[in-house]
Order: structure tokens, then sequence, then C-alpha cells
């Protein structure tokens, strides 16, 4: 079993909807939770990250982290064609002293016009 | 600032054949890491260096890869013989870790294109 799951989509969803992009995982010592947004052809850039659980917002952007569940959520609203890209879920933890991140698939996501 | 910086962006070789992709960090970073994304298989992460020493490579899929970093502002990544499975994209990325209160950012470059026919 794979430490961080995610569905790799695709996701395709009309401009203007509510998207929701999740991830679930198996090791409770992760406590930094991100979302990192890609591009075609470029490389993963930090989107949003959380501390613990609870919710963040920014912008059309929340991120939602359950440590009871292993669950974490992106919501999208107002979707827009700008944010068609792919969406990869981060989870960190300090291991012996140094940092452990790992990364789930990324889920592709399409925005429509 | 420029940003992690990664050469080549494309590489097409044949089988057989010695590649090495090159890494600046930002300035600063303490941290450095390589990674690999595949459709199958998302990002890995085959090795990363804390201060230039590597710290944990358990990730490099086998003896014929090799990374280095002889100093703070490079790294390269080589894999010697090449095969076709080795066909990925590569990032190098990196990262000034700050602790709890820093979120960890890892900024990563544009990645190498890889293509081993």
């Amino acid at each position: 079993q794979k430490e961080v799951e995610q569905d790799p989509g695709p996701l395709s969803v009309p401009e203007g909807a509510i998207v929701s992009l999740n991830c679930t995982y198996s090791n409770s010592a992760f406590q930094y939770f991100m979302w990192y947004r890609q591009y075609s052809r470029k490389g993963p850039e930090l989107l949003m990250y959380t501390y613990s659980s609870g919710n963040k917002e920014d912008g059309r952007f929340t991120a939602q982290v359950d440590k009871s569940s292993k669950y974490i959520s992106l919501f999208i609203r107002d979707s827009q064609p700008s944010d068609s890209a792919t969406y990869l879920c981060a989870m960190s933890a300090i291991v012996q002293g140094a940092q452990k991140l790992v990364f789930g698939q990324g889920t592709r996501l399409t925005i429509n016009p | 600032d420029a940003g992690v910086i990664q050469s080549p962006r494309h590489e097409v070789t044949e089988m057989g054949q010695e590649v090495t992709l090159r890494c600046k960090p930002i300035s600063g970073h303490d941290y450095l890491f390589w990674y690999r994304q595949t459709m199958m298989r998302g990002l890995e992460l085959l090795i990363y260096f804390n201060n230039n020493v590597p710290i944990d490579d358990s990730g490099m899929p086998e003896d014929r890869f090799s990374a280095k970093m002889p100093n703070a502002s490079f790294s390269t990544l080589k894999i010697q013989p090449s095969e076709p499975r080795d066909s990925a994209v590569y990032f190098c990325a990196s990262s000034f870790f700050l602790g709890h209160s820093s979120g960890n950012t890892i900024y990563f470059g544009e990645g190498s294109w890889l293509t081993v026919v």
C-alpha cells in the first residue's frame, strides 16, 4: 500500500464548477500537508500548505485536513480554464531529524470553457 | 532569484549511453532533491542532499544511477548505462528548511525530459 493515495483522474468539469480533489494517507506521523500545481511541461509549484488539521482558505482555493480520517482535500470555487493542471498532494514529517516528503500521484484536471 | 535551473531541458539518447543531468539550486537553500516523474509511478524521490551531503538515496533505482553535489550550487544525476525504461522527466528541487513553521516549501526546476531509445 502506498503511503499517499490520490486518484489520477483525469477529471473534467465545466467552467464555474466547484472542484474537489482528495488524498488519503496511512502514516500518522505526517504533520504538514501541501498541494502543488503542475502545468503541462513545467515543474510543480506550491499552491497551499496547512499544518495539522483544519481549513485554510486562499482566494478561490480551500485546503482541508482531517487527521482523524487521514484525509485531505482541495476545493476550487468558480473554476477557470487557467486552473487546468495536474494537482499533487504532498505530506511531510520529520523522521530521525530529517525531512520526509511524500507526493501523491497527481490528479489531472481540465476546466472546460 | 532565477529559481532552480536544470540542464539539459530535453535529451534523446541511445540505450547504453551515459546521461548526465545538471542542477543549480536556489542560492542559500540547504536541501537539494532529485525526483523522477512518469505517468505510471508519479513523482518519485530518488535522492536528497543536505549541505551537499547525501542523506537518503534509498529511491535510487539501481547502481546505474549516481548523484553528486560537489558544492552548494551544483549537482549532477548520472545514468550509466541508460535503458529505455529510464525515460522520464527528472526534476531537481531545493528548499531552505526552517523547521515546522516553514511549511517545508520545495521549489522545483522545470525538469529534464529524457528519452532513451
